[in-house]
């Protein structure tokens, strides 16, 4: 069964640049997770989607940070314009449902900028 | 709010011995989920051992089992016969009823040959 795909692995930008990552969840998942991590800490999340709809985007930054779950399938977390406090790892993470399931993590993304 | 709290950022122990993590949360909320996740350095986050509140037997996968105190809210993983593979940052988190997963701060574990 192939896991939770996620690309670039790897962005370096400037600030005031804008960045997009993309995530693949495992097939039939239907809820995605994004998560920030920051060097040192936890992750926090961003977004949760039950489907292609947002079921939890409390903490995420909406004056510079969207998402959206193209079809209920895959998802692309956009910055823009990005901030030195935005250089973290990008964790998208799915489960088959909500409640009890337990997530499964893509690589991340890290993310850096300069 | 409800916490997690990992009081350990750092543990090392010498390979084939044993060696617990701690892990504390707290919640007002009486049927919960508890993990433990490893994080491999640059390498991807994956589940180590879950535990439902509601089960009072302490859940045991090979060589990582977790000692489960509900009164105390606690809830530690030991991990037995340490391996060099087992090297990583290791983080305690809770399920809460809106589902949202709250994390600890990370244990980072040093595996000493």
């Amino acid at each position: 069964e192939a896991g939770v795909a996620q690309s670039p692995r790897y962005k370096i930008i400037e600030k005031r640049q804008s960045v997009a990552f993309w995530c693949n969840p495992i097939s039939g998942h239907a809820t995605l997770y994004w998560y920030q991590q920051i060097l040192g800490q936890g992750p926090k999340l961003l977004i949760q989607f039950q489907n292609n709809g947002v079921v939890d985007d409390s903490q995420l930054p909406k004056d510079r940070f969207s998402a959206e779950r193209l079809k209920g399938v895959d998802s692309t977390l956009k910055i823009q314009p990005a901030k030195l406090e935005d250089s973290a790892v990008y964790l998208c993470a799915s489960s088959l449902v909500v409640d009890t399931d337990t997530q499964y993590f893509g690589p991340g993304t890290r993310l850096t900028v300069l | 709010a409800q916490t997690v709290t990992q009081s350990q950022p750092e543990m090392s122990v010498q390979e084939a011995e044993t060696v617990t993590l701690s892990c504390t949360y707290d919640t007002s909320e009486s049927d919960y989920y508890l993990f433990w996740y490893k994080q491999p350095p640059s390498r991807q986050m994956i589940l180590v051992i879950r535990q439902e509140a509601y089960k009072q037997q302490n859940a045991t996968e090979n060589r990582f089992s977790v000692n489960f105190q509900k009164a105390a809210k606690s809830f530690s993983l030991k991990i037995s016969d340490s391996q060099l593979g087992d090297a990583a940052m290791y983080f305690c988190a809770f399920k809460d009823s809106n589902y949202q997963l709250i994390w600890g701060a990370g244990t980072k574990l040093i595996i000493k040959p």
